[in-house]
């Protein structure tokens, strides 16, 4: 069975640095790889998703993720952080159905 | 479209009733997922439907846990009795259809207190 872990429940970075929300999978098939963001009282957005067309994936908002085979990763990343970025934060990996990784919070700090 | 509708948005009910929560599906989409939102066990897949077919029922967590899908555009999760346990926000997601590439789009949720 296909299954995720993000690793780090909470991040916290300062307007305009980095943002690097990481995301491992397991799978026993070539895996379709997803981001999801998630608002305040919300339900859940795509920001990106990687169907093996490539292996940089560019999505909403200025996010982008890298699927890497060798190291079972696909990382969120974002140039520089903006306050409206602070969100919940959730990598998915599909087969059939979808299953979701326990999700990061995302602090940014003025 | 309007995307995916949930109702109610939030639920307060006694212990020991009945809820119903509603999912009216995006029009086109043959797939839909029920999901459980829970700050102790984050996002659970609780069923999913294909073409009104219940494929995988797994998720469920017990037998006061039924799901329905009469028609490509309603599905229905029903909990009876409630507990309060079962307190959590339920999000209603569909999908054009099974398979890697479909992404899933959400609903708002219906956030549900059992008290």
């Amino acid at each position: 069975a296909q299954s995720v872990t993000q690793l780090g429940s909470h991040v916290s970075v300062s307007e305009g640095a980095l943002v690097l929300l990481r995301c491992n999978y397991s799978s026993s098939v070539p895996p379709y790889l997803f981001w999801y963001v998630q608002y305040p009282n919300q339900g859940l957005q795509l920001l990106l998703k990687y169907t093996s067309a490539a292996t940089l994936v560019k999505g909403i908002n200025g996010f982008e993720a890298e699927f890497k085979k060798s190291e079972t990763s696909f990382h969120l990343t974002k140039p520089s952080a903006h306050m409206s970025d602070a969100a919940e934060y959730f990598c998915a990996v599909s087969v059939n159905d979808m299953r979701f990784g326990a999700g990061t919070r995302l602090t940014v700090k003025p | 479209d309007a995307g995916v509708i949930q109702s109610p948005r939030h639920e307060v009910t006694e212990m020991g009733q009945e809820v119903t929560l509603r999912c009216k599906p995006i029009s086109g989409h043959n797939s839909l997922f029920w999901y459980r939102q829970t700050m102790m066990r984050g996002l659970e897949l609780l069923i999913y439907f294909n073409n009104n077919v219940p494929i995988d029922d797994s998720g469920m967590p017990e037998d006061r846990f039924s799901a329905k899908m009469p028609n490509a555009s309603f599905s229905t999760l029903k909990i009876q009795p409630s507990e309060p346990r079962d307190s959590a926000v339920y999000f209603c997601a569909s999908s054009l259809d099974l398979g890697a590439r479909t992404e899933a789009f959400f609903g708002q949720g219906t956030r549900l207190t059992v008290v």
